[in-house]
């Protein structure tokens, strides 16, 4: 089954302990993404990636870090968790990294709770 | 600047009736467009989108959208609401004269979609 996987899918941690919330996809997808969800934002995005080395900025990159050293993977780093990184984490991927034609895949989410 | 705009929080509507999601943008080229719906727990799934062609697309699950150039809108449809219908829904376009070569997708801040029995 073609599906992008997301884990944990809940973390409770406390400010400062580094964690990493893991993305993985099967479907060869040169495209990956993350996003955090907020209410009454909508979804933002955090990190993409374009290719295996490629990793950019997105709108909210501050306190974040990523890495893709295989097309499949795209983890997501938060080196020093504070609360206002409490929020719903989403991993996306897609076939093609630009102009955009094709729809993104997301995975199920991390609903991340930092103290 | 680009961005999109959902102007309702929450739509309620009676199973069985037709039901409208409005979703309007702003960008400086042809957009791309699509929408997304959210169920309780779960991540985002695609349901239709326009690129380019017939305005009038259609989806998943029996909705349809439909691009409108010059009011700059993109309004979810569907004839007939089901219970199950009941999600919350994203609006997102893509400029393809914005963030380069990227795959960068703007997304509305969603609506909620609430069907009635």
């Amino acid at each position: 089954e073609a599906q992008v996987t997301q884990n944990p899918r809940y973390l409770i941690t406390v400010t400062g302990k580094k964690l990493t919330v893991t993305c993985s996809q099967n479907m060869n997808h040169e495209y990956m993404s993350w996003y955090r969800q907020d209410p009454g934002l909508g979804l933002r995005q955090i990190y993409y990636s374009m290719n295996v080395e490629v990793t950019d900025k997105g709108d909210v990159p501050e306190g974040y870090k990523v890495s893709r050293k295989e097309k499949r993977n795209f983890p997501l780093i938060l080196e020093s968790p504070s609360p206002n990184q409490t929020s719903l984490y989403f991993c996306a991927s897609s076939l093609d990294p630009g102009p955009g034609l094709h729809e993104q895949y997301f995975g199920p989410g991390t609903r991340l709770t930092v103290t | 600047a680009q961005s999109v705009a959902q102007p309702e929080d929450q739509v309620n509507v009676a199973e069985g009736n037709p039901l409208t999601v409005k979703c309007t943008y702003s960008v400086s080229g042809n957009p791309y467009l699509f929408w997304y719906v959210q169920y309780p727990n779960r991540g985002l799934q695609f349901l239709l989108k326009y690129i380019t062609g017939d305005n009038l697309v259609k989806g998943s699950y029996g909705f349809e959208a439909e691009f409108n150039k010059s009011q700059t809108s993109f309004h979810l449809k569907k004839p007939s609401a089901l219970v199950s219908d009941s999600a919350l829904y994203f609006c997102a376009v893509r400029d393809p004269l914005y963030g380069g070569a990227t795959n960068k997708l703007i997304f509305g801040t969603g609506t909620l979609l609430a069907v009635q029995p």
